[in-house]
């Protein structure tokens, strides 16, 4: 079972340039969540989807776009990357019931110079 | 809002020592607590929660109490290991249809042997 996946792993950018980081679930999860992780700021949510054909803004979505695709991905695009963008990179499901557990991917790690 | 507060690491403890690391909330209603986890390099990992006051979560001799009338839920382990090394979350879900979670800022724990 291989839970929630993300592509890349790692990643290297320079200012300017887009990217889209991709997320995948296969536990038929209704909710999807991205967030990013910096050192002595814990975990924040960028953007979300409760279900499958809606997102809704986290706490810190600006210089971000999202994609729900269908109800398995749910993509993450910095369209002009800038070095405050430089994070480890979550994507998390939940099963969208009054359990309220968030499983979590690997995370991507992105720099951008 | 709702908001979490963790005790600022880190925290060094030798093997067979116990663990106490403090959490506290804000939230209005009644939220569902949690306890992440998360090993070098990895994602996080649920590693207990607790769905309504006086609950105790418990897994790998860990466990944590909800605390209702103090707002707390406040982790600990009576003799950790030197494998318990790594940063530990505590987060609520304060309900609703979206299912958010809100993370402290995580406490970094090493063991040494």
């Amino acid at each position: 079972n291989a839970g929630v996946t993300q592509t890349p792993k790692f990643q290297v950018l320079k200012t300017g340039q887009s990217m889209t980081l991709q997320c995948a679930q296969d536990m038929n999860h209704n909710s999807m969540y991205w967030y990013r992780q910096d050192p002595g700021m814990g975990l924040r949510l960028i953007y979300y989807s409760a279900s499958e054909g809606t997102t809704d803004k986290g706490e810190v979505p600006n210089g971000y776009n999202v994609s729900r695709l269908n109800k398995r991905e749910f993509s993450l695009r910095l369209e002009s990357a800038a070095p405050s963008q430089t994070s480890v990179y979550f994507c998390a499901s939940n099963a969208g019931t009054a359990s309220y557990e968030q499983y979590f991917g690997p995370g991507t790690r992105l720099t951008v110079t | 809002g709702d908001s979490v507060t963790q005790m600022e690491g880190p925290v060094t403890l030798s093997e067979e020592a116990f663990l106490t690391i403090n959490c506290t909330y804000t939230a209005t209603g009644y939220p569902s607590l949690f306890w992440y986890v998360q090993y070098p390099g990895e994602g996080l990992q649920l590693l207990l929660k607790a769905t309504k006051a006086d609950d105790k979560g418990s897994n790998k001799g860990f466990e944590a109490t909800y605390r209702k009338e103090t707002t707390s839920f406040h982790l600990e382990k009576g003799s950790v290991q030197v494998s318990d090394s790594a940063v530990y979350f505590c987060a609520l879900s304060g309900g609703g249809s979206n299912y958010k979670l809100t993370f402290g800022k995580g406490t970094l724990l090493t063991v040494n042997p």
